[in-house]
């Protein structure tokens, strides 16, 4: 347990529609990533956080996708209208700040969009 | 953003040192290499980090040549619990592009009893 956790862990839906994901980093991080992983493949980077500023958005995050951090804690990630090609494992990460310190990741929410 | 070459598999038998190598030609003054390890349905997790020579922690040792256009992640007598996918990444600490690398397919290594 890295101390970041996520929330559901799964998530079924229908094509078309909307799904929101929580996370809950570590406390005192202050920068919080979303990333999304499909099978066999390697996480890639979807949105960036420094405490409730969202300052880095991926090309790969379409208008479909939204993401808030407010007061700087938790954040959630919405998916709006579901494709099929949105299932994959959405990943969320927090880190302190700049410097030698690292990510680290919470366990994933796996989202299956039938 | 430095771009990584690493094997796509390797398989060990159990007791063996295994080593992964990565390249990265292009990497910057300021970029930092950083391995990751991921079990599937869970989340990465740092495993070393460095910047030159070699470092060393209780998981791993990585080894950075002068020229830093490569480095090697060795685990030493590994275990069927490290079967897993080990992941390279170089960048900038300090520049929030460093978190933005797409971490690419990473290395399969399967350990074998």
């Amino acid at each position: 347990d890295t101390g970041v956790s996520q929330d559901p862990r799964h998530k079924i839906t229908k094509r078309g529609q909307n799904v929101t994901f929580r996370c809950d980093p570590i406390s005192e991080h202050n920068r919080l990533y979303w990333y999304r992983q499909t099978l066999g493949q390697g996480p890639e980077f979807l949105t960036y956080f420094q405490n409730e500023a969202q300052l880095e958005k991926s090309r790969l995050l379409s208008d479909r996708f939204s993401a808030e951090r407010p007061k700087g804690s938790f954040s959630t990630l919405e998916i709006q209208r579901t494709e099929q090609g949105d299932s994959a494992m959405y990943l969320c990460a927090s880190r302190l700040g700049g410097g030698m310190d690292t990510q680290y990741f919470g366990p994933g929410t796996r989202l299956t969009v039938l | 953003l430095a771009k990584t070459t690493q094997p796509i598999s390797m398989d060990s038998y159990e007791g063996q040192e295994v080593n992964i190598t990565c390249s990265h030609n292009n990497i910057a003054t300021n970029d930092y290499i950083t391995w990751y390890q991921q079990f599937p349905s869970q989340g990465p997790r740092f495993i070393i980090q460095g910047y030159k020579t070699k470092v060393t922690n209780e998981v791993a040792s990585l080894f950075i040549p002068a020229d830093r256009k490569s480095s090697t992640l060795s685990l030493p007598r590994v275990s069927l619990s490290d079967t897993a996918v080990y992941y390279c990444l170089v960048g900038d600490p300090d520049s929030g592009g460093y978190q933005k690398v797409t971490f690419g397919i990473g290395t399969k290594l399967q350990v074998i009893p």
